[in-house]
């Protein structure tokens, strides 16, 4: 995770819009995931962006890409409590042989 | 989505003892899976690259004899953890590469929670 980095922790009250934020170093990123695990689960992938989007949005979530700057971020519209978890920023980069390298995990805490 | 079956979920053993486990791609075939091993409340640390038919690419600081990858067909890839110690007690995930076209994804088993007491 040192190539990848994300905030380790985010409040949020119930209804209000989330984000989260990572950056990342490799610039022959080619794919950019977020993400979500619950307690004692596994990982479930939410999203996906390819390097050269700007910006892609699927229902509550919308992901954008500032790849000049490295950084991306995923914004939960209406956030509700079903969506505490960590969320975990990944890329996949052509220089690392398509292994994910994993952001250190972002814990989302949602209050009523 | 596709589907990417890990089994067991859970799994208690003894010291010294070997545990098997499976990672399965449902729906799709994936040449290439991967081994991660997760802290509690850290991130996922790579362990090891399986390719199907090829010796696993093991990441530096991993025993490749203590966590022996076998990537026997392109829809299982199995982790065994020889002579168990309770510091191996972790949560294991592994994930499928499914490439269609141009589009590479990455599946997630749902992880096997491994006990050594």
């Amino acid at each position: 995770g040192e190539d990848v980095e994300q905030s380790l922790f985010l409040s949020v009250r119930e209804g209000d819009s989330s984000v989260i934020n990572c950056t990342y170093t490799d610039s022959s990123s080619t794919y950019l995931y977020w993400y979500k695990q619950e307690p004692g689960a596994g990982l479930q992938l939410l999203t996906y962006i390819f390097s050269n989007m700007d910006m892609k949005q699927d229902q509550r979530l919308t992901v954008l890409l500032n790849k000049k700057d490295k950084h991306l971020s995923l914004r939960i519209a209406d956030t509700q409590t079903g969506d505490s978890a960590i969320y975990f920023c990944a890329e996949i980069a052509l220089s690392n042989d398509y292994k994910l390298s994993f952001g250190a995990g972002t814990t989302v805490t949602v209050r009523a | 989505g596709a589907v990417v079956s890990q089994h067991p979920s859970r799994v208690i053993c003894k010291s010294g003892t070997s545990v098997k486990i499976e990672c399965r791609s449902l729906d799709f075939q994936a040449t290439t899976m991967f081994w991660y091993r997760q802290f509690p409340k850290q991130s996922l640390m790579l362990m090891a690259t399986s390719n199907e038919g090829s010796k696993a690419t093991y990441e530096q600081g991993v025993e490749k004899d203590k966590f022996l990858i076998n990537h026997a067909s392109l829809t299982l890839s199995t982790l065994t953890v020889t002579s168990a110690h309770p510091e191996d007690s972790s949560f294991y995930i592994c994930s499928a590469l499914k490439r269609t076209g141009g589009n590479t994804e990455a599946f997630f088993g749902q992880g096997t929670r491994l006990t050594v007491v």
